[in-house]
């Protein structure tokens, strides 16, 4: 089983300013990585898919990046709907791993 | 509009047995591979299963291996998950999920809402 680990547990970020959220697989998953949005009550949302593509409808201001086993999502300017927790998860194998996730809070 | 809807949740007594629907519409249901994930209280998403388009590709988590059984009717637009030997740590939100593709080998998207399974005597 590949296991996802993202850094750090818990980010906060001033409204504005940049988020670094980082994902590391335990074994190359190639570009076969996905990030997922979950705000509290609410479904995960697909942002990224293929390490760097948006998912329609999702801002600019969130990027992708990385392939193999080391990858980071950016948001470049945190806006008050942003903050919220986000997965990472690798979709090259079975089972589909999810990282245990970053909480983007206030600062 | 994508809609996923699931149903069947509750709370249970270990060792007894549930059985998870997900309702399909506003897509071709036969053509897309789908999941159950789930997300115990106040923890993180835990992939639990996966089916391809016309059940040929299964696969299950470890901790569900040989108790869960995930299966679909192409003809009723529903996704199951039948749960046998149900355990307190089974005790989660389980979530339905789209792949993106036939085969169980993409990414998820959109999710339903959630059905609320609590295991527990």
């Amino acid at each position: 089983e590949i296991v996802m680990t993202q850094s750090p547990a818990t980010l906060s970020v001033s409204p504005g300013e940049r988020a670094t959220l980082s994902c590391r697989a335990s074994q190359s998953v190639s570009s076969n990585l996905a990030w997922y949005q979950q705000k509290p009550g609410q479904a995960p949302r697909l942002l990224i898919y293929g390490a760097s593509t948006r998912a329609t409808g999702i801002p600019a201001r969130f990027s992708g990046s990385g392939s193999g086993t080391e990858f980071t999502l950016t948001i470049s300017s945190l806006q008050s709907e942003d903050f919220a927790v986000y997965y990472c998860q690798q979709y090259n194998n079975w089972p589909k791993t999810f990282g245990q996730g970053t909480k983007v809070e206030i600062k | 509009e994508v809609q996923l809807v699931e149903s069947g949740g509750g709370l249970v007594q270990p060792g007894r047995s549930l059985r998870l629907s997900c309702a399909a519409s506003g897509f071709t249901f036969d053509d897309y591979a789908m999941h159950w994930v789930r997300q115990a209280p106040g923890k993180g998403l835990e992939w639990v299963s996966g089916i391809s388009w016309n059940s040929g590709s299964i696969g299950y988590a470890d901790s569900v291996k040989g108790r869960f059984t995930i299966s679909r009717d192409n003809a009723k637009n529903s996704l199951y998950l039948q749960m046998n030997s149900l355990r307190a740590e089974d005790t989660a939100l389980y979530y339905c999920a789209k792949d993106m593709a036939a085969a169980p080998k993409g990414w998820f998207d959109p999710w339903g809402q959630g059905t609320l399974v609590t295991v527990s005597s």
